[in-house]
């Protein structure tokens, strides 16, 4: 079975500050992905990125970095600079290999930036 | 644009009647999903169709029922059975396997009172 793990259920930062979202991921299998979505005000889920478990480079778009760490089974989110668009829920999820289910979701952190 | 439209954003039902959530999608997908959040929950998965007419049951599927006669449709209806409705539905699609991504309706937030 897959979990994921986001032990930040909420966190609040003043505009500019840098933010980290933890992610902790549990499967059994070799072969998967990892997601981040984010999910404004409005509702809709929207996707960030996809990282398979075969590529641990570390990526960064923008204000956005992730760094996928398969010794500890994180994929942790870092928002720099963080501005007040940003606030939201941001959700983990796992998709594995085989499994026409899709994704395992973690229960989401709600990040709160204040002006 | 392509996109997934749900319909509608609210809905008022009361107790012990039937009420069916509508999911279009003119992205060509031949995946789509449904799943329930709950504050502090996540997104817990009630159905999913990976091609016209065939669906399975997700983690809590027990008091909803699907249809999936059109790529582009997979309705939702939550029927008196489900003992806790109210709660907010977002509907899914995807191309199939497990690395695609999943693009989301606005959702719908159902109250049942």
């Amino acid at each position: 079975a897959q979990k994921v793990t986001q032990a930040q259920t909420e966190i609040s930062v003043v505009e500019k500050e840098d933010v980290t979202l933890d992610c902790v991921y549990e499967t059994r299998d070799t072969t998967y992905y990892l997601f981040w979505y984010k999910q404004p005000p409005s509702g809709e889920l929207v996707f960030l990125i996809r990282r398979n478990s075969f590529d641990e480079q570390n990526e960064i778009s923008g204000r956005y970095s992730w760094n996928f760490q398969k010794s500890t089974s994180s994929f942790n989110f870092t928002i720099t600079a963080s501005q007040v668009v940003d606030s939201a829920v941001y959700f983990c999820a796992l998709g594995v290999s085989g499994s026409a289910r899709q994704l395992t979701f973690g229960s989401g952190t709600q990040l709160t930036v204040l002006p | 644009d392509g996109g997934i439209t749900q319909s509608p954003k609210y809905l008022f039902r009361k107790e012990g009647q039937n009420v069916t959530l509508s999911c279009e999608q003119n992205l060509n997908h031949d995946a789509m999903y449904w799943y329930r959040q709950d504050p502090g929950q996540g997104l817990r998965l009630i159905y999913y169709s990976q091609i016209v007419n065939d669906f399975q049951k997700g983690d809590i599927a027990e008091g909803y029922s699907v249809s999936r006669e059109k790529k582009e449709s997979f309705p939702l209806t939550v029927t008196s059975a489900q003992k806790n409705p109210t709660a907010f539905y977002l509907c899914a699609s995807s191309t199939t396997g497990y690395a695609s991504p999943l693009h989301f309706g606005n959702g719908t937030r159902l109250t049942v009172t």
